[in-house]
């Protein structure tokens, strides 16, 4: 498996426009996250799926932001309109499900990030 | 709300020696806790965890204490080495037995040859 796979791997935008990053999990895995990184405020978790259903999105910082998945390969990440504060790395990861069972390894498989800037 | 907080921030040892990286958590339900390490430029990736049924877990050189009472963890690296630096982040499960990770503030640690 290719592993969790993001796009844009690198994006500069101006504010303003609407920016739309995609990420496919890994196949079988049952949750995907985003999450976004920064110096100040490192790893925040920003929204995740459970079988392609929204579950908590508490951590998606304005109405600015939405995120689908309308299939279980297939999630996006959207801001519109974009800020120079979004500016970040946003990284999809995805986990074979969102309850730890016994046995299971507990290893969430990160993307490879999308750098935003936006100027 | 739930909240992990990691120190230090920065880390700079000789090679050889050890480094010890600590973190508290808030969430009582939490009872998983993984360690990250992100190399420069990369995606973190999953070095090391440990369930608050275990007290303590070995891997090689690196090893994980967990004090639930106290709710405390820390990661102990021994014999570093310079492909040891990166940034480590460790994180608590956000209610139990769950996937959803809080994650600390990270600490960058830089082994010196």
């Amino acid at each position: 498996d290719a592993g969790v796979i993001q796009s844009p791997r690198h994006e500069v935008t101006e504010m303003g426009q609407e920016v739309t990053l995609r990420c496919k999990p890994i196949s079988g895995h049952n949750s995907l996250f985003w999450y976004r990184q920064t110096m100040m405020r490192g790893l925040e978790l920003l929204i995740y799926f459970n079988n392609n259903v929204p579950i908590d999105d508490s951590g998606m910082p304005e109405d600015r932001f939405s995120a689908k998945m309308p299939n279980a390969s297939f999630s996006t990440l959207k801001i519109q309109p974009s800020e120079p504060r979004d500016s970040a790395v946003y990284f999809c990861a995805s986990s074979l499900a969102l309850l730890l069972r016994q046995g299971d390894t507990g290893e969430l498989f990160f993307g490879e990030g999308s750098r935003l800037t936006v100027l | 709300g739930e909240n992990v907080e990691q120190h230090p921030s920065t880390l700079s040892v000789q090679e050889g020696d050890s480094a010890v990286i600590k973190c508290t958590y808030s969430d009582s339900a939490s009872n998983y806790f993984p360690w990250y390490k992100q190399e420069l430029g990369k995606r973190p990736q999953l070095i090391i965890d440990i369930r608050s049924n275990v007290g303590e877990k070995k891997d090689q050189r690196i090893a994980v204490t967990l004090n639930k009472t106290a709710k405390h963890f820390s990661l102990h690296i021994t014999e570093t080495q310079p492909e040891d630096s990166a940034v480590y982040f460790c994180a608590a499960s956000k209610g139990d037995s769950s996937y959803k990770l809080i994650f600390g503030s990270g600490t960058r640690l830089l082994v010196r040859p």
